[in-house]
């Protein structure tokens, strides 16, 4: 069965902690993982995609990087503005439905 | 305007209510999306439109009926729903085609009583 877990669930950083988010997939034939940022009571806003093994992908403090069975949002030197929930999200085929992890909430203390 | 937009942001109603939600996008996408999020659960694609025809429906109830007048208007049309139908509503649009991101509107948050 087609899956896609992020990990942790939450995390608290202190400003300037620099840490990694982890999107693990299992899927049949990956044609796109897809990274957003959603803000409380808001729609997701879209930050990458990545689409073979190898590839990274840089905006401002974050980086996505994927392998054949992971992604990791990278993010260096926080900010409390950084704060919100991470969602990752998989094509695995379907030209329209992508399957979607909880999310990682992250909390960036000044 | 630019982007997805939805309106109402906040919507409260009753069992026995009928009302609607509205989706715009100005992006010149061919596909539309409506989504149900929930807490503590992931995103559930309800319908899919592209090119104004619908070409996904996942199970979702008949108090739900989605309605595509044209390649920038979506609508949710709600009827008799139930209290454990209260959830954020996203619209998203995209271009038609496996390897393209889609862009979400701020959605509607939900409420049955």
């Amino acid at each position: 069965e087609d899956q896609v877990t992020q990990s942790p669930e939450a995390l608290r950083l202190q400003e300037g902690e620099s840490s990694s988010l982890n999107c693990s997939y299992t899927v049949s034939g990956l044609r796109g993982l897809f990274w957003y940022r959603q803000d409380p009571g808001k729609g997701p806003e879209f930050l990458f995609t990545l689409y073979s093994a190898g590839e990274e992908k840089e905006k401002e403090r974050l980086k996505a990087t994927l392998t054949k069975k992971e992604s990791f949002l990278h993010i260096t030197a926080p900010k409390p503005e950084d704060s919100a929930t991470y969602l990752c999200a998989v094509n695995a085929g379907n030209n329209r439905k992508l399957i979607w992890g909880l999310g990682t909430s992250l909390a960036v203390n000044p | 305007e630019t982007g997805v937009t939805q309106t109402p942001r906040h919507l409260v109603m009753g069992m026995t209510n009928k009302k609607s939600l509205k989706c715009e996008q100005h992006l010149g996408h061919n596909a539309m999306y409506w989504y149900k999020q929930s807490a503590k659960k992931p995103l559930e694609l309800m319908f899919v439109y592209s090119l104004e025809e619908r070409v996904e429906n996942n199970s979702v109830p008949s108090r739900f009926s989605p309605e595509c007048p044209n390649s920038s208007h979506l609508f949710l049309h709600l009827h008799t729903l139930q209290p454990e139908d209260s959830a954020l509503y996203l619209c998203a649009s995209s271009q038609e085609g496996a390897r393209t991101e889609a862009f979400f509107g701020q959605g509607t948050r939900l409420t049955v009583v």
